[in-house]
């Protein structure tokens, strides 16, 4: 077995600043993600890494970087946090870009 | 392209009663598809999987059937329990990417 540890849990900011929301990993897996999910909505992709040092650009990267400084470690950056990027957001990995998905347990953004 | 649709929004249905979640897929290659049950306040987690070998893959009292020749995924359980309450995803692995559902809210009702 193995875990996924997101950090900050909670993380407030203000408006306009830049964010740094943290991952990591001990399944030993490839592939990593970040998820944004809104209040009662669905999950959407804003990045994903198949190996240390790739970046794949999700449906909603526009306002994030990410790096892979590492296999076990993928990193998110709001780049410029907004209200309306208020969520929680998911860390995943998984052994390969195909496969099942585990999750971690989530960081809330509050923007203030 | 490759895609998956899913029964969208707010389902409620009523306990013992039979549950049925649509998905269908677009798929380039062989199909490989999945759902993820996501609980209120918890993480995602994978709830089914389809086989290539015609498996019908069951877990919980849940299970899907892969069909090619309609492209469906469909999520089944014969009676629906209080517990059943949360968010479904379908998810579809293409060729070149993955892609998520926007998800099925089920709440049961007594």
């Amino acid at each position: 077995g193995g875990i996924i540890t997101q950090t900050p849990k909670f993380l407030i900011g203000q408006e306009g600043q830049k964010l740094t929301l943290k991952c990591q990993q001990n399944f030993n897996h490839d592939t990593m993600y970040w998820y944004r999910q809104d209040s009662g909505k669905g999950l959407r992709l804003i990045y994903y890494s198949i190996t240390e040092n790739d970046l794949q650009k999700g449906d909603l990267s526009e306002g994030y970087d990410a790096s892979r400084e590492k296999k076990s470690s993928f990193s998110l950056t709001v780049t410029s946090a907004q209200k309306n990027e208020m969520a929680v957001f998911l860390c995943a990995s998984s052994r390969d870009r195909g496969g099942e998905q585990y999750f971690g347990p989530g960081t809330r953004l509050t923007v203030l | 392209g490759d895609s998956v649709t899913q029964t969208e929004g707010l389902v409620t249905l009523t306990e013992g009663l039979p549950v049925m979640l649509n998905c269908t897929y677009q798929s380039t290659y062989s199909p490989f598809l999945f759902w993820y049950v996501q609980h209120l306040n918890e993480a995602p987690k994978l709830l089914l999987k389809s086989f290539t070998d015609n498996k019908r893959p069951e877990h919980q009292g849940f299970h899907a059937t892969l069909h090619k020749s309609s492209s469906s995924f469909h999520l089944q359980k014969s009676s629906a329990q209080l517990s059943d309450s949360a968010l479904y995803y379908c998810v579809n692995t293409g060729y070149q990417n993955f892609y998520f559902g926007k998800g099925t809210s089920l709440t049961v009702i007594p």
